[in-house]
């Protein structure tokens, strides 16, 4: 256990569902993480959540919606996703100074 | 050019090689640097990270050469519990309300795998 919990495992949805997928951190960390990994592809990272501000948006767009309400919660919502949006989505936390990152298990999201 | 590119592989080992992944990195403005390991679908887990000095653990070791934007990963004596996707990790950093965070950039992964 990394102290990085995701919630759902696996999730499963239809393009015009409204879901919400959770990560929260037990570490006390000062950051939160999320990332999108494809079949295929790299780990891309998604959204950065520094002291409970968003600080990063890497062009995701508007049908992912982050949400940080403390330091140890993340949450993101999906509506009207499309089925290329199917893909491991994986929440991280690190604590300034150290670089090193924390990875939950991850959400397996498959939208049909 | 790919931010951080890897040789995908998939190298197939025996038990007992030595084996080597290479990984280079295109901004110069890169912090810091790692070795992550994913085993089938599995989140990422550190293996260590890389400085330039060159550092150890174990059967592991990890290089970095800033000049040629290179990094490396050596592992000595393969198990077959080292079979897995190992990612070559760089770090541009971020900064914002007094203090830092990470801005991660992941290699596509080389895939090994080691056997009997």
């Amino acid at each position: 256990e990394t102290g990085v919990t995701q919630t759902p495992r696996h999730l499963v949805m239809g393009m015009t569902n409204k879901k919400s997928l959770k990560c929260e951190q037990h570490l006390g960390h000062n950051a939160m993480y999320w990332y999108k990994q494809s079949a295929k592809k790299p780990l891309e990272l998604m959204f950065v959540y520094s002291l409970e501000e968003r600080v990063e948006n890497n062009s995701v767009p508007s049908r992912f919606s982050p949400e940080c309400p403390n330091s140890s919660h993340l949450f993101l919502h999906l509506h009207t996703l499309q089925p290329e949006d199917s893909a491991l989505y994986l929440c991280a936390s690190s604590q300034y100074p150290s670089d090193i990152q924390y990875f939950g298990a991850g959400t397996r999201l498959s939208v049909l | 050019r790919k931010e951080v590119e890897q040789d995908p592989g998939p190298f197939n080992v025996p038990e007992g090689a030595t084996v080597a992944f290479n990984c280079t990195y295109s901004n110069s403005a890169s912090q810091s640097f790692f070795w992550y390991r994913q085993d089938c679908r599995k989140e990422p887990k550190l293996l260590m990270s890389v400085y330039s000095s060159g550092n150890e653990d174990g059967r592991f070791t990890a290089q970095l050469n800033r000049a040629s934007q290179y990094i490396s990963l050596l592992i000595r004596d393969s198990k077959l519990s080292d079979s897995a996707t190992y990612l070559c990790v760089v770090n541009l950093g971020g900064w914002a309300g007094g203090t830092s965070y990470g801005k991660l950039t992941f290699g596509q992964g080389t895939i090994l795998t080691v056997h009997p």
